[in-house]
């Protein structure tokens, strides 16, 4: 079943300032992972947080996780055009499978 | 990560024909592996869950019959939409797991498929 709400569903920003996303969601979790979709392609993970942490970095990208109130966000700092994208979080428990958000859609402005 | 493949890459088939989308684990052994759908600005809902050498459960509201979704070895899992129709046209993505480690999944690139 689908849960978790990624929050905007849509942002348009200006290159080289940051990109907030913020996903929801409802049950306990293993971890949380956030994916980077382009307009009709694959997705591409992005970074992974498990349930016992709090925050993680990996480039530009910097990911929260808040289990007490079952949410996570995605900043993405000074953007480029390139990060123009649907983004998406997906939580996993332990033998089951991905649930998605449905979406932050990014576009960064030249 | 490891390698999760598809093939074909992208479909286009006339109404009334039926169409298979492969899902393979190159570099491990996927026993179990899940098949999403997503519609255009959609998010990705899951179809089905398929083990290797049982038959796959399938989430409400999907038709088993029109998708057939067959997984008889460890490195490939197949789903054929039957009598596909236009509202089928979808981008289908296939993820696979293996038994080591129930926390990791890997996703295949997906397949769009047009049905005209």
């Amino acid at each position: 079943s689908q849960q978790g709400e990624e929050d905007p569903q849509a942002l348009s920003i200006q290159e080289g300032e940051n990109a907030t996303m913020n996903c929801s969601y409802k049950t306990s979790i293993n971890n949380l992972q956030w994916y980077r979709q382009n307009s009709g392609r694959g997705l591409v993970h992005l970074i992974l947080i498990r349930s016992n942490e709090r925050e993680k970095h990996s480039g530009r990208l910097r990911v929260t996780l808040d289990t007490s109130k079952k949410s996570s966000s995605l900043l993405i700092t000074a953007s480029r055009a390139a990060d123009t994208a649907s983004y998406f979080c997906a939580t996993l428990r332990a033998g089951q499978n991905f649930v998605f958000g449905p979406g932050t859609r990014l576009s960064v402005l030249p | 990560g490891a390698v999760v493949s598809q093939h074909p890459s992208w479909v286009i088939c006339k109404s009334g024909t039926s169409v298979k989308i492969e899902c393979r684990s190159l570099d491990f052994q996927a026993t179990t592996m899940f098949w999403y759908r997503q519609f255009p600005k959609q998010s990705l809902m899951l179809m089905a869950t398929s083990n290797e050498g049982s038959k796959a459960t399938y989430e409400q509201g999907v038709e088993k019959d029109k998708f057939l979704i067959n997984h008889a070895s460890l490195t490939l899992s197949t789903l054929t939409v039957t009598s596909a129709h236009p509202e089928d046209s979808s981008f289908y993505i296939c993820s696979a797991r293996g038994d080591r480690n129930l926390y990791e999944q890997y996703f295949g690139p997906g397949t769009r498929l047009t049905v005209t």
